[in-house]
């Protein structure tokens, strides 16, 4: 059973436009955590979400999470070719397990 | 250097042989950790290492043997891998084994032929 499911999976939009990917649990998880990855690289941490409800804004990034603490998205505004990279959320499950479990991913790429 | 730095960046290697990968990090952190990520699958937590002790295994095959001989470095020995080990092996650390905020090295691409 995965914990944390992404969607979509794949993304591909033009430079310019607007986008939302989202990161889904049946868990609590006591905080969230954003990673970009880019092809050839680790993971790099984007942003961590701690209290219900908490928005976090990274420039033309909005973090968000769910008031339930099961759910997390990225708003990417204008979205630029630099943008383009797999976006992993990750988190411990909220049972004293400090494990870091990882999402699916949503690959994205940005089209000039 | 800073960061997490992984050597080397790719290795293809036969199933008869041994070969280690190795992470060093430059962060003064305590808790070093090895994961993988194989096409279409979720990063796979492998080890865990807080201050040189072993403190998971997440029932990883053998055939995989983790090095902390200090707090800065790590190894993952290979021994008679198998095809399907093929991945991106990545090394992680934070400052502490429950701080959860990972920092990530570049990975090491493995091929198993």
């Amino acid at each position: 059973t995965q914990l944390l499911e992404q969607s979509p999976q794949f993304l591909s939009i033009q430079e310019g436009e607007n986008l939302t990917v989202y990161c889904n649990s049946s868990s609590v998880f006591s905080s969230l955590q954003w990673y970009r990855q880019e092809p050839g690289e680790g993971p790099v941490l984007l942003v961590t979400v701690v209290t219900g409800g908490e928005v976090k804004k990274l420039k033309r990034l909005t973090f968000q999470f769910g008031d339930a603490r099961k759910d997390s998205s990225l708003h990417i505004t204008a979205a630029q070719p630099g943008d383009t990279g797999l976006y992993l959320c990750a988190g411990p499950p909220n049972f004293g397990n400090e494990k870091l479990t990882f999402g699916t991913g949503t690959r994205l790429t940005i089209i000039p | 250097e800073t960061g997490v730095t992984q050597t080397p960046r790719h290795l293809v290697m036969g199933m008869t042989n041994k070969k280690s990968l190795k992470c060093e990090q430059h962060l003064g952190h305590n808790a070093m950790y090895w994961y993988k990520q194989s096409a279409k699958k979720p990063l796979e937590l492998m080890f865990v290492y807080s201050l040189e002790e072993r403190v998971e295994n997440n029932s990883v095959p053998s055939r995989f043997s983790p090095e902390c001989p200090n707090s800065s470095h790590l190894f993952l020995h290979l021994h008679t891998l198998q095809p399907e080990d093929s991945a991106l092996y990545l090394c992680a650390s934070s400052q502490d084994h429950g701080r959860i905020e990972a920092f990530f090295g570049q990975g090491t691409r493995l091929t198993v032929v």
